[in-house]
């Protein structure tokens, strides 16, 4: 089935670093990715939507200047979280699908998450 | 705008059945998905229904009604390892044909 990965795993960094998050689909073309984030105890809240070869789409109350969201490719999508603090600590999680639902497409699969720690 | 409602905690017993509640409201609907997270794992996929009726896989059903903004996922022959957090989200008919998750429920199974 497909497959998306997400690297890293895990990042603890100071306050003030910037952090990149990369999300891939192994098996399949995504010209549609999206960012979620997850604080504790709580559900995925979609970020942005990354749309290959051009802007991201964020929703409401997310900083785009703060979140850049750059879709290089048609399996690439990379989250860059800029002069990161510690209320930005969270678990950070990208999902992709290969078609539209509606459209003989499957249902979103999802990286394994970044857990992201700022001291 | 939309919301997305579930409950918060839920408890049962191993062997029995539950049944978590998702009720929504959305400018545009295009189904409807219950995905299982376990803590700090990504979701996966367990159902997705776009037509009003039951859908069944296994020990896992879920059930949709459009005209009431309302669905359910049902979980028969409780296991320990089916603890953990249901979401409910909806996809939207439009644009990028977002998922929008609703704010969960954690099942804690017992003995």
């Amino acid at each position: 089935g497909a497959v998306v990965s997400q690297h890293p795993s895990r990042v603890i960094c100071k306050s003030g670093t910037s952090v990149k998050i990369e999300c891939r689909s192994l098996d399949f073309q995504a010209t549609t990715m999206f960012w979620y984030r997850q604080f504790p105890k709580q559900s995925l809240m979609l970020m942005a939507t990354s749309n290959e070869g051009s802007k991201a789409t964020y929703e409401q109350g997310v900083e785009k200047d703060k979140f850049l969201i750059n879709h290089a490719s048609l399996t690439l999508s990379t989250l860059t979280v800029t002069s990161a603090h510690p209320e930005d600590s969270s678990f950070y999680i990208c999902s992709a699908r290969e078609k539209a639902v509606g459209q003989g497409g499957q249902p979103q699969h999802f990286g394994d998450g970044t857990r992201l720690s700022i001291l | 705008g939309q919301n997305i409602d579930q409950p918060t905690e839920m408890t049962a017993t191993e062997g029995a059945i539950v049944q978590i509640n998702c009720t929504y409201q959305t400018s545009g609907f295009n189904g409807l998905f219950w995905y299982q997270q376990h803590a700090g794992e990504a979701p996966t996929f367990l159902s997705y229904n776009v037509l009003d009726g039951l859908e069944e896989k296994g020990r896992f059903s879920s059930f949709l009604s459009r005209s009431k903004g309302y669905s359910y996922l049902l979980l028969k022959e409780l296991q320990m390892k089916d603890s953990a957090s249901y979401l409910c989200a909806v996809i939207r008919a439009t644009g990028f044909q977002k998922l929008v998750f609703g704010t969960g429920t954690r099942l804690l199974v017992s003995p």
